[in-house]
């Protein structure tokens, strides 16, 4: 069965300097996906960026962007420049593209603080 | 711009009684999902519909279940309430059952059960 792990609970860091936020996975497949979403304090859910297993490129979207390890089945999301508003709670997914490709696997998320 | 739309946003209920929550999307997409994000913040996939259809239908108590009238909507009722739904209800769809596919949220639906 496919897993998400996101160990680290809480960051906190000074805008404009860069975060590394840690997710590691678990899965059968030889092929999967794997995302980033982020949960704002109103409770919204949005995309941020996805990873797709067989490619060897890291997925970059603004100022945010992948660090994918395969050998070691880590997706790290890397954030640039933060900003205030990049304060919120960051899930690490998964999908696999099995039969059960429809449920999408989410890690227990990682608070982030950004302060000025 | 929000267009997964739920409701209510809150509700707040006792033990034993029925609620439903209802979702709508208006982005032409074909499959639908309900999570449950608990106290803890985990989230958790309960039921998915392609197309009207059930699709994923995973491990919860049977006084849930959801309803798909058409392919833009998704309600899930509750019969019966436990203190242990108390949860927000979080619904998205995505444009079809590919696993690529992102999903996108509606704001979710919080319930308190006393």
């Amino acid at each position: 069965a496919q897993k998400v792990t996101q160990t680290q609970t809480s960051i906190s860091v000074v805008e404009k300097t860069t975060v590394t936020m840690d997710c590691v996975y678990e899965t059968r497949d030889s092929s999967y996906f794997l995302f980033w979403y982020k949960q704002t304090a109103s409770g919204e859910i949005v995309f941020l960026i996805r990873q797709d297993s067989y490619k060897k490129e890291n997925a970059t979207v603004g100022h945010y962007s992948l660090n994918f390890q395969k050998p070691k089945s880590s997706i790290g999301l890397i954030i640039t420049a933060t900003q205030i508003e990049d304060s919120a709670v960051y899930f690490c997914a998964m999908r696999e593209t099995s039969n059960m490709g429809y449920k999408l696997t989410f890690g227990t998320g990682t608070s982030l603080l950004v302060d000025p | 711009e929000t267009a997964v739309f739920q409701t209510p946003n809150y509700h707040v209920t006792q033990v034993g009684n029925e609620v439903s929550f209802n979702c709508k999307q208006t982005l032409g997409h074909d499959t639908m999902y309900w999570y449950k994000q608990d106290s803890k913040k985990l989230l958790k996939i309960m039921f998915s519909y392609n197309n009207k259809q059930l699709i994923v239908n995973e491990t919860v108590p049977r006084r849930f279940s959801p309803q798909s009238s058409d392919k833009a909507h998704l309600n899930l009722r509750i019969k019966s309430v436990e203190p242990e739904d108390s949860a927000v209800y979080l619904c998205a769809s995505s444009p079809g059952q590919y696993s690529g596919n992102t999903l996108y949220f509606g704001e979710g639906s919080r319930l308190i059960v006393v």
